[in-house]
Formats: C-alpha cells, sequence, structure tokens
C-alpha cells in the first residue's frame, strides 16, 4: 500500500512569510508524528497526534509554529512569520496505533528554505 | 531528557567487510530501540526495531543488539556492499510516544 508522503516537497519562502507542510499518513494509521531534521540539532521532535486526544505539542520551537489534524488523517504544519533558523526539513511519520511496540514510518520530507 | 550518542559520525570501509555502528542511550526507561538508514535526500527508512524485552534483532544482512541495563545498541553489517552507503540513525522510544534520534553514522563503503 501506499507509505506516508508529504508535500511538498521543496518550499522557498522569504523570511516573514507564512507556509503550510501538509502530511498523509498510511491508510488506517492512528497515529501521526511530526519531525524537523535541520544541520547541527540532528532530528527533533514536534508534535504527536493520537486519535481524538489532544495532541502532544512539547516539541514546538515557538508559538509561531502550530499544527492540526482533520478528520483523523490529514495533517498540516504552519509556520507562521518564518525566520531563517526555521530552515530544515520537515518529517512526518505514521503509526498504527502510536503504542509503545509500533514501528513509525516515515514521510519523504519537506525541505523548507527560508531565505 | 533521554540523550542518544551514536559514534563513529563517520565511517568509511572497503566492500565486502563487516563493521558495527554503536548507539548509547541515558535512560534505559525505554520501551524500544529503532535503526533507520537515510539516503541523501530522503526520508527514513526502518531496517530492524528491537523490544526493550529482546536482545537482538535480524534482518538479511543486519543484526541489531541491545543490552538495555547499560544503554547500549549495536549495528552489525555483513559483507558490507557499496549500496550500504547512507546514514544510519539509531532512535528510541521513552515514555512518550514520540522517538529520539541520535545524530546518525554517515557511512561509505567504497567498491
Amino acid at each position: 500500500g501506499a507509505g506516508v508522503s508529504q508535500s511538498p516537497s521543496n518550499k522557498v519562502t522569504e523570511k516573514g512569510k507564512d507556509v503550510e507542510l501538509r502530511c498523509d499518513p498510511i491508510s488506517g494509521h492512528t497515529a501521526l508524528y511530526w519531525y524537523r531534521q535541520s544541520l547541527g540539532q540532528g532530528l527533533e521532535f514536534l508534535i504527536y497526534f493520537q486519535g481524538n486526544s489532544a495532541p502532544d505539542k512539547s516539541g514546538l520551537p515557538s508559538d509561531r509554529f502550530s499544527a492540526e489534524r482533520t478528520g483523523g488523517s490529514v495533517s498540516t504544519l504552519t509556520i507562521q512569520r518564518t525566520q531563517q533558523e526555521d530552515s530544515a526539513v520537515y518529517l512526518c511519520a505514521s503509526s498504527f496505533q502510536g503504542a509503545s511496540s509500533d514501528t513509525q514510518y516515515f514521510g519523504p520530507g519537506t525541505r523548507l528554505t527560508v531565505l | 531528557k533521554q540523550e542518544v550518542t551514536q559514534i563513529p559520525a563517520a565511517l568509511s570501509v572497503p566492500e565486502g567487510e563487516n563493521l558495527v555502528l554503536n548507539c548509547s542511550f541515558t535512560d534505559s526507561a525505554i520501551y524500544n530501540l529503532q535503526w533507520f538508514r537515510q539516503d541523501p535526500g530522503k526520508g527514513l527508512t526502518s531496517l530492524l526495531l528491537i523490544q526493550s524485552s529482546q536482545r537482538e534483532q535480524t534482518s538479511g544482512r543486519l543484526n541489531a543488539s541491545l543490552d538495555k541495563s547499560s544503554g547500549r545498541s549495536t549495528l552489525y553489517i555483513a559483507a558490507s556492499q557499496p549500496g550500504d552507503s547512507a546514514t544510519y540513525l539509531c532512535a528510541v522510544k521513552g515514555s512518550a510516544r514520540q522517538l529520539t534520534f541520535g545524530s546518525g553514522t554517515q557511512l561509505t563503503v567504497l567498491p
């Protein structure tokens, strides 16, 4: 079946603009995660959705970052008033139920460049 | 706070060699440990997942071990091939559902 998909694959924006990144998880997966991979910082957790529960936002770096998940499927990560330090690859992952034993499957990522 | 360290940061070997990648973590209270492969410009591909109750997992030429009490895992690659060249990432899952990643080992297998 189809894996996790993300769009766009690349996004170049100017400092101060808002951007939206999209993630389509594997069908039937109830858990969805956003991570960020930047030079010098490695791969870091941003936010986690599990079913209808309140999301775990503990990894969001500032209030300029927000995410939503509509209908328990597609998720959108929004970055407002982008800064150059937001440049990174944003990775989305999904797992079957978010259980401790579940494997997380990753999408190809969105490379964001803020000029 | 969980911290994951991978050694070495980079490794270059001739084709055919067996090699070991190391991963260590500071908090032994984990649910599982996962090894990923990342090719340039691509996402992460899961290679092996070891549950906290397991000692090792094998898939083809790959073998991963876990010593939870000492906070260590190794990924053993047998008979390396140029196609194995990639960055290998180790990640652990603790009480929170998200993964904590190491910084990776960049492997180059020379033909």
